[in-house]
């Protein structure tokens, strides 16, 4: 069965690092989305993009952000400085349209120290 | 802006009860609400989808009902087991395919 993939699973970075979280959409879809869930709160949207560009981010989603679609398989979150609060587990999901039934990843758990 | 509200946070039953999660949304322009299952520190798994003009969904020992215009929804899950215990969370999606998530409900089914 298709499936979303993310790597690395768990990802431990220092302040003020750049990080990369990598995502393998289901090869068919178009929709490509990216939620974060800080430890004990609810999961929350932070961008969607189709066509290779963004077409809706939220108020989280600041400069410090940027996703890419470097290839016609993977999907990329850059966090370009990290902050502590950054800490969270990040979510990749795609759709093959919009709106319909989103597919999740397994998440990249991101530890800020 | 929409808020989505799942009760109880949290629910404790034994095996083999039917229970009933809830969750509730403030603006009733959703285009679909969507089930899920957390287990702890792993992915999300869809469970259900209901599109804005149905009422409910089935699979398997789980029931998915919509009322829009009153911004509910409820996962009813007959015959609990343990393997069920995980925490449900309930998303209403936008036209832009954006979900907005409740805190969810943790349940654990007892042997």
């Amino acid at each position: 069965e298709p499936e979303v993939t993310q790597t690395p699973s768990h990802q431990v970075t220092q302040m003020g690092q750049e990080v990369i979280l990598r995502c393998v959409p289901i090869s068919n879809h178009l929709y490509f989305y990216w939620y974060r869930q800080i430890l004990g709160q609810k999961v929350e949207f932070l961008v969607s993009f189709y066509n290779n560009e963004i077409s809706e981010k939220s108020e989280i989603f600041d400069d410090q952000f940027s996703v890419e679609r470097p290839d016609g398989s993977n999907f990329t979150l850059k966090i370009r400085s990290t902050k502590l609060e950054d800490s969270a587990m990040y979510f990749c999901a795609s759709s093959d349209e919009a709106p319909t039934e989103a597919f999740f990843g397994q998440g990249t758990r991101l530890t800020v120290v | 802006k929409q808020e989505v509200t799942q009760i109880p946070a949290a629910l404790s039953v034994p095996e083999g009860e039917n229970l009933v999660l809830n969750c509730s949304f403030t603006d009733s322009a959703i285009y679909n609400l969507q089930w899920f299952r957390q287990d702890p520190g792993k992915g999300l798994t869809s469970l259900l989808l209901i599109q804005s003009s149905q009422r409910e969904q089935t699979s398997g020992r789980l029931n998915a009902s919509l009322d829009k215009s009153s911004g509910r929804s409820t996962l009813y899950i007959a015959a609990s087991q343990p393997g069920d215990s995980a925490t449900y969370l309930c998303a209403v999606e936008s036209n832009t395919g954006k979900l907005i998530f409740g805190q969810g409900t943790t349940l654990q089914v007892k042997p």
